[in-house]
C-alpha cells in the first residue's frame, strides 16, 4: 500500500503541553505536507517540507523529516483547546500529482 | 478572496442512483484533485484534472467520472451508487499541474450518504 502510517492514531493532552505526531511511508517522494481537518470537515494546510530539508518552522509548529528512514514529525508547541482536531500527513510520490495521505492522528486538547 | 467552494454541503441519495458534486477552485488555480473520505480514514485521490484534461486517475471504478470546464471549475460524478460510496468528497485546487511541489487547498467538502 502506499499509505502513510501515522501514530499515535488518538492523542490526548493538557492545554500548554506538547503533542507529537509522526508518519511513515514507503515511497520516494517530492514533498511531504502536514493539514489539520475540523470535525470531519475540510483539510487546512499547515506546513510544506520539501525533500531535500531536514526541518521547517512555522509559529508554534515544527516538522521534520527524514528520508533516510522514510518518516517526519510534527510538533505543535504550548497546544491550546483550539488544536483538538484531526491531523493528517501528506505525500507526493515523485512521478505523482497527486497527494497520499496518511490515516490521521485525533489530537484533544483538554482546556 | 474566495477559497474553494463545493456544493451541495449535504446529500442524501439512494443506492443505484446517480450524483454530481460541484468544485469552484480558488480564482487563478487551473487545477483541482477530487478525494474521498471515509470515516476514520485519510482522504484517497479519485482524480485530478489540469487545463480540462485529466491528469491523474486514482484506483477508483469506472462509476467514478469528473470534468473540468473552461472556467476550471468541476463536477465528479457517480454512479449507480452503493453503500460503500457514503463518504465526504473534498476538492482541492492548486496553481497548476505539475509534479512535484504544489500546495494543495481543500474545500470543506460535500458529506454523501447513500442509504
Amino acid at each position: 500500500s502506499q499509505q502513510g502510517e501515522e501514530d499515535p492514531q488518538a492523542l490526548s493532552i493538557q492545554e500548554g503541553e506538547n503533542a507529537t505526531m509522526n508518519c511513515s511511508y514507503k515511497t520516494s517522494i517530492n514533498n511531504l505536507q502536514w493539514y489539520r481537518q475540523n470535525s470531519g470537515r475540510g483539510l487546512v494546510h499547515l506546513i510544506l517540507i520539501r525533500s531535500n530539508e531536514r526541518e521547517k518552522h512555522s509559529g508554534r509548529l515544527r516538522v521534520t523529516l527524514d528520508t533516510s528512514k522514510k518518516s517526519s514529525s510534527l510538533l505543535i508547541t504550548a497546544s491550546r483547546a483550539a488544536d483538538t482536531a484531526s491531523y493528517f500527513c501528506a505525500f507526493m510520490d515523485t512521478g505523482r500529482r497527486a497527494l497520499t495521505f496518511g490515516s490521521g492522528t485525533r489530537l484533544q486538547v483538554q482546556p | 478572496d474566495a477559497g474553494v467552494t463545493q456544493s451541495p454541503t449535504h446529500l442524501i441519495k439512494t443506492r443505484g442512483q446517480h450524483v454530481t458534486l460541484r468544485c469552484s477552485p480558488i480564482s487563478g488555480h487551473k487545477s483541482v484533485s477530487w478525494y474521498q473520505q471515509v470515516l476514520g480514514q485519510g482522504p484517497q485521490f479519485i482524480f485530478q484534472y489540469y487545463e480540462k484534461e485529466e491528469r491523474g486517475r486514482g484506483n477508483f471504478p469506472d462509476r467514478f467520472s469528473a470534468r473540468q470546464f473552461p472556467n476550471y471549475s468541476s463536477e465528479l460524478n457517480v454512479n449507480a451508487l452503493l453503500l460503500g460510496d457514503s463518504a465526504l468528497y473534498l476538492c482541492a485546487s492548486s496553481l497548476g499541474g505539475g509534479v512535484g511541489i504544489e500546495t494543495q487547498y481543500f474545500g470543506p467538502g460535500t458529506r454523501l450518504l447513500v442509504l
